[in-house]
């Protein structure tokens, strides 16, 4: 089966970074995406990464690693705002995504 | 980049009764639009995939005739949940892909909150 794993909850401190991890095991691969979504909001897209390394984006970083089938998302100099829960999610062989349940993010002053 | 709206972004309704969910993209065409649902603290669940023009394709366990999607122009899709109930209370989300845009350009709705009572 398809499977997406990721931490259910992390907690962080305001001006701090915070690392997400992402590990999948899937039928193909054709791109791995990060989504931010605030409560009772819809995704919002942070990242796509389909080679792999580390793409950098101001504060948010992504990395690949697709013979570990393993990604992480890196927040730097955190801020409130911050707080949300973070979507990893990969296209399948049909460029079907596929999601994890999500990692909710908690900032802390 | 590339908008999608949703109508309504919240609706309350009494069990029985039939919701349609609209899902439209403002600036570009949409062949492909995908309708998801979501539960409080869990993921995205694929509900169906839109096809301009075509039948939709339903993942395993979700009723396409409690579910009915019409994807009836480039820039339009609809959901009606039909006879709906306290269960189907949930927050569904639409996506569209740009036709002319690369596989990985998917753009997300606001969502809509559906309230049974």
């Amino acid at each position: 089966g398809q499977n997406i794993d990721q931490p259910t909850e992390m907690t962080a401190t305001e001006g701090a970074i915070v690392q997400i991890n992402c590990t999948y095991q899937t039928s193909g691969f054709n791109g791995l995406f990060w989504y931010q979504q605030h409560a009772g909001e819809a995704p919002t897209f942070l990242s796509y990464n389909v080679l792999d390394g580390l793409e950098e984006k101001g504060r948010f970083s992504s990395f690949l690693s697709r013979s570990k089938g393993y990604s992480y998302l890196l927040l730097k100099e955190l801020q409130m705002k911050d707080s949300a829960s973070y979507l990893c999610a990969v296209f399948d062989s049909n460029y079907q995504l596929i999601w994890g349940a999500g990692t909710k993010l908690i900032i802390k002053p | 980049g590339a908008v999608v709206s949703q109508h309504p972004s919240r609706v309350i309704c009494k069990s029985g009764t039939s919701v349609k969910i609209e899902c439209r993209s403002l600036d570009f065409q949409a062949t492909t639009m995908f309708w998801y649902r979501q539960f409080p603290k869990k993921s995205l669940m694929l509900m169906a995939t839109s096809n301009e023009g075509s039948k939709a394709t339903y993942e395993q366990g979700v009723e396409k005739d409690k579910f009915l999607i019409n994807h009836a122009s480039l820039t339009l899709s609809t959901l009606t949940v039909t006879s709906a109930h306290p269960e189907d209370s949930s927050f569904y989300i639409c996506s569209a892909r740009d036709v002319g845009g690369e596989l990985n350009e998917q753009f997300f709705g606001p969502g809509t909150r559906l309230t049974v009572l």
